[in-house]
């Protein structure tokens, strides 16, 4: 069974300066989607940014990017510029890509609370 | 973008009744929906997943006959707590995913359960 792992539960940064989440995953698979997931204090889950793991490049949405390292099986998060609006509960998760017709469920890391320190 | 919503947005209830929660899916059709549940300060658990016309599968240790799940349409699924109890109170959140080649779920607002 595939596991997702964030280790730090809670983490600040100062506004406009730069964070970086950090995410591990355990899987026997070689083609799998990993996502960033962002929950504010509404509890709306939010994607952030998606990552394909047959493509080498890392995914960048704006100000968050990835550093995807397959073979570390490590997904960080970097979130440049800091912003009030960015302070939420972070979630990394996988998701197989095995079953092309069957959509696979999502598996979920703890999460980590950012706080965004004005 | 997609929307999904869920009803109600908090629901009050006496243990020993039952609660349905509503999920649909607004602006297209989502053959498959998640049923998530989430502790505070607690990551989001999967229940169980549900596929239209089928019944739903359900992940191991979650009790079929308490959470009652029915996809009865493209657009809609729901989830039945019968016989509630305090134990149940927890955030509740559905997600739905547009058909074959998604590669987004989309997650409802979530629904509050409180169990007296």
């Amino acid at each position: 069974a595939q596991t997702v792992t964030q280790s730090q539960p809670e983490m600040s940064v100062q506004e406009a300066e730069t964070v970086t989440l950090s995410c591990t995953y355990d899987t026997s698979e070689s083609d799998y989607y990993l996502f960033w997931y962002k929950q504010p204090p509404s509890r709306q889950m939010i994607l952030v940014i998606r990552q394909e793991a047959y493509k080498q490049q890392n995914a960048t949405e704006n100000r968050f990017s990835v550093n995807f390292q397959k073979a570390a099986k490590s997904f960080s998060l970097k979130i440049s510029d800091s912003q009030l609006g960015d302070a939420a509960m972070y979630f990394c998760a996988y998701r197989s890509a095995l079953f092309s017709s069957w959509w696979a469920k999502l598996v979920f890391g703890k999460g980590m609370k950012l706080t965004v320190n004005p | 973008g997609a929307v999904v919503s869920q009803h109600p947005s908090r629901v009050i209830c006496k243990s020993g009744t039952s609660v349905k929660i509503e999920c649909r899916s607004l602006d297209f059709q989502a053959t498959t929906m998640f049923w998530y549940r989430q502790f505070p300060k607690q990551s989001l658990m999967l229940m169980a997943t549900s596929n239209e016309g089928s019944k739903a599968t359900y992940e191991q240790g979650v009790e079929k006959d308490k959470f009652l799940i029915n996809h009865a349409s493209l657009t809609l699924s729901t989830l039945t707590v019968t016989s509630a109890h305090p134990e149940d109170s927890s955030f509740y959140i559905c997600s739905a995913v547009p058909g074959q080649g998604a590669d987004e779920q989309f997650f409802g607002p979530g629904t509050r359960l409180t169990v007296l």
